[in-house]
């Protein structure tokens, strides 16, 4: 069975400041999809960023950039320059190629970014 | 604002009732996918649609129910509703391609008294 690692329940990083969330996931398959999903407090889920395992080039979008180590199976979220609206619960989701499209979802991790 | 709509944004019911959420894709999105967050299992999908047909099923109980009609918008039927089932009930969309990210609704709170 797929399974989504996040071992960080609770995260704080200061306004400005980068923060890195952890994520492992276990699989067999060779083609599958890696994502990142925001839940800020108004309960929405945000995609925050995507990324392809057969792409070498880790994924980038804004502030958001992450680092995938497919050997490793790992797929971490790096925010730079923290912002107040960035608190949030940060889920890490995997897909399978064959999967429909069925996301698994890690447990998350809440992120406090402080003034 | 994903596209997509889900209706309503809270229930509350009491037990052995039965509840009908409402979805509505995004523009183009032929894919519907429905999940649940709750505290203790986190969020788990539940079912797809595609194009009007079901895809693919989770962790679904056999109390719970879907459908996708002929203008892509789904509903999910809950019914003989248990405390158990209070949950953030979540609407997804795609276009149905493999690897495709999906856009999800607002969720609606279901709440059993």
């Amino acid at each position: 069975a797929q399974t989504v690692t996040q071992s960080q329940p609770e995260m704080s990083v200061q306004e400005a400041e980068t923060v890195t969330l952890s994520c492992t996931y276990d699989t067999s398959e060779n083609n599958y999809y890696l994502f990142w999903y925001k839940q800020p407090p108004s309960r929405q889920m945000i995609l925050v960023i995507r990324q392809e395992a057969y792409k070498q080039q880790n994924a980038t979008e804004n502030r958001f950039s992450v680092n995938f180590q497919k050997a490793a199976k790992s797929f971490s979220l790096k925010i730079s320059d923290s912002q107040l609206g960035d608190t949030a619960m940060y889920f890490c989701a995997f897909m399978t190629r064959g999967s429909q499209g069925n996301l698994i979802f890690g447990k998350g991790t809440k992120l406090s970014v402080k003034p | 604002d994903s596209g997509v709509t889900q209706t309503p944004k809270h229930l509350i019911t009491a037990t052995g009732q039965r509840v009908t959420l409402r979805c509505s894709p995004r523009s183009g999105d032929l894919s519907v996918y429905w999940y649940q967050q709750s505290l203790d299992q986190g969020l788990q999908f539940l079912i797809q649609y595609y194009n009007g047909e079901e895809r693919a099923k989770g962790n679904i109980l056999e109390r719970f129910s879907a459908q996708q009609f002929p203008d892509l918008h789904s509903e999910l039927n809950l019914s003989s509703l248990e405390l158990g089932d209070s949950a953030l009930y979540f609407c997804a969309s795609s276009v149905g391609t493999a690897g495709q990210p999906q856009h999800f609704g607002d969720g609606t709170r279901l709440s059993i008294l």
